[in-house]
């Protein structure tokens, strides 16, 4: 069975400061695995996704995430929070077997910290 | 292009109504998905569509009716109205697996 985590509810750090959004996975097979941001009152919005190749991918408004295979987690980072980036992060994968499922986890809630 | 559009956005309904829930896209995409989102609980899938005329159940399934006779179209019926489906509902799109999917604005539906 597919499955995401994402350990913390909220995550806070200061403007100017890195800050890591933490995600792990279950999946049978290889994991498709994409990090999304809502908003108050809007829709989710794609930050970036892992398919296959570098571990290391870049996605939009300067956020990056990396693959683990042997840790099964898909990390959301980015060098230095802006207030603006506080918003409700959201984790999920996909396989290629199986139901077109994207599975998504609880979010965490991310606070950037003036 | 509008992307996903759900209509209505707030909607408030009396134990035992039903309504549908309209969902629309203009990608040309073949998949397309109906999640609820409970505070604290992400998003649960509902029924998914990989093409018109296949509808497939979610995880939370029971209450809520789809059909899917155009691509473009999804939308999703709630027969009997109840307390536990106050939620705020997501419709959203994918041109195939493995792609990122595209998200409406919701649809906040109160059940009283």
């Amino acid at each position: 069975a597919q499955s995401v985590a994402q350990p913390e509810d909220q995550v806070n750090v200061a403007e100017g400061n890195p800050l890591t959004v933490k995600c792990t996975y279950s999946v049978s097979g290889n994991p498709y695995l994409f990090w999304y941001v809502q908003y108050p009152n809007r829709g989710l919005q794609f930050l970036l996704k892992y398919i296959t190749g570098d571990n290391l991918v870049k996605g939009s408004y300067g956020f990056e995430a990396e693959f683990n295979k042997s840790q099964t987690s898909f990390h959301l980072k980015k060098p230095s929070a802006l207030v603006s980036d506080s918003a409700l992060y959201f984790c999920a994968v996909r396989t290629l077997t199986g139901a077109n499922n994207l599975f998504f986890g609880t979010g965490t809630r991310l606070t950037v910290i003036p | 292009n509008a992307g996903v559009t759900q209509t209505p956005k707030f909607r408030i309904l009396k134990i035992g109504q039903s309504m549908t829930l309209q969902c629309t896209q203009d990608m040309n995409h073949n998949y397309m998905y109906w999640y609820r989102q409970d505070p604290g609980m992400g998003l649960k899938l509902i029924y998914y569509s990989v093409g018109a005329g296949i509808t497939d159940k979610g995880e939370v399934p029971n209450g809520y009716n789809v059909s899917r006779s155009t691509t473009e179209d999804f939308p999703l019926r709630l027969e009997l109205a109840a307390p536990s489906q106050t939620s705020v509902y997501f419709c959203a799109s994918s041109d195939r697996q493995g792609t990122e999917a595209f998200f409406g604005q919701g649809t906040r539906l109160t059940v009283v």
